[in-house]
């Protein structure tokens, strides 16, 4: 089965670091997600991406966040200044159409900030 | 929020069926329930969903009331690598996935 891949597996910054997050979805899929799982809680949404723009987004995504698809393969999650509690499994995922398609996660990056 | 109520943990035994339920009292005639799972380190996967009828797939079942204010998804033959957190999650059609805390399924040799 296709598979959402994100790289890399694991991401160690300074705070106010920037960091990018990057997640190559399944190949033709259109809608595009960001999750987050701080340790030990729910997963969390962030954003969705369809047609080059946010559809919709969280009230965690603050202006330190960013959403990119630069190209036509890659997804990318930016966050400005890194914070302590930023420290997070990002989840990358997409679907192929909408109404009421399955997504497809990746395995996650797991963002420390020190 | 889309609210659904699942139990906190389950147990059960290699080989022998699973039932997780889930209750969705207030849900509206146009969500679909979802169910996903996620296994230890990695991201959520789909394991089915559906709207009124049951449905089967390769995965599971998925048992929903007349109602529609609960369901109950069925593992026919639970093995060690469906020890998992399980998500049963209210969702509109086209919005975004809201997962909750889930069933932690453990399952015994």
């Amino acid at each position: 089965e296709p598979e959402v891949t994100q790289t890399p597996s694991h991401q160690v910054t300074q705070m106010g670091q920037e960091v990018i997050l990057r997640c190559v979805p399944i190949s033709n899929h259109l809608y595009f997600y960001w999750y987050r799982q701080i340790l030990g809680q729910k997963v969390e949404f962030l954003v969705s991406f369809y047609n080059n723009e946010i559809s919709e987004k969280s009230e965690i995504f603050d202006d330190q966040f960013s959403v990119e698809r630069p190209d036509g393969s890659n997804f990318t999650l930016k966050i400005r200044s890194t914070k302590l509690e930023d420290s997070a499994m990002y989840f990358c995922a997409s679907r192929q159409r909408d109404g009421n398609e399955k997504l497809f996660f990746g395995s996650g990056t797991q963002l420390s900030v020190l | 929020d889309a609210k659904t109520t699942q139990p906190n943990s389950m147990e059960s035994n290699e080989e022998e069926p699973v039932h997780l339920p889930c209750n969705h009292s207030t849900i509206s005639g146009t969500d679909y329930i979802h169910w996903y799972r996620q296994l230890p380190s990695q991201g959520p996967e789909y394991v089915i969903h559906g709207l009124t009828s049951n449905v089967n797939n390769r995965m599971a079942s998925l048992a929903i009331a007349e109602d529609r204010k609960s369901s109950t998804l069925i593992l026919h033959r639970a093995t060690l690598r469906d020890a998992a957190v399980y998500y049963c999650i209210r969702r509109p059609s086209g919005s975004r996935l809201t997962f909750g805390e889930g069933t932690q399924l453990t399952v015994n040799p």
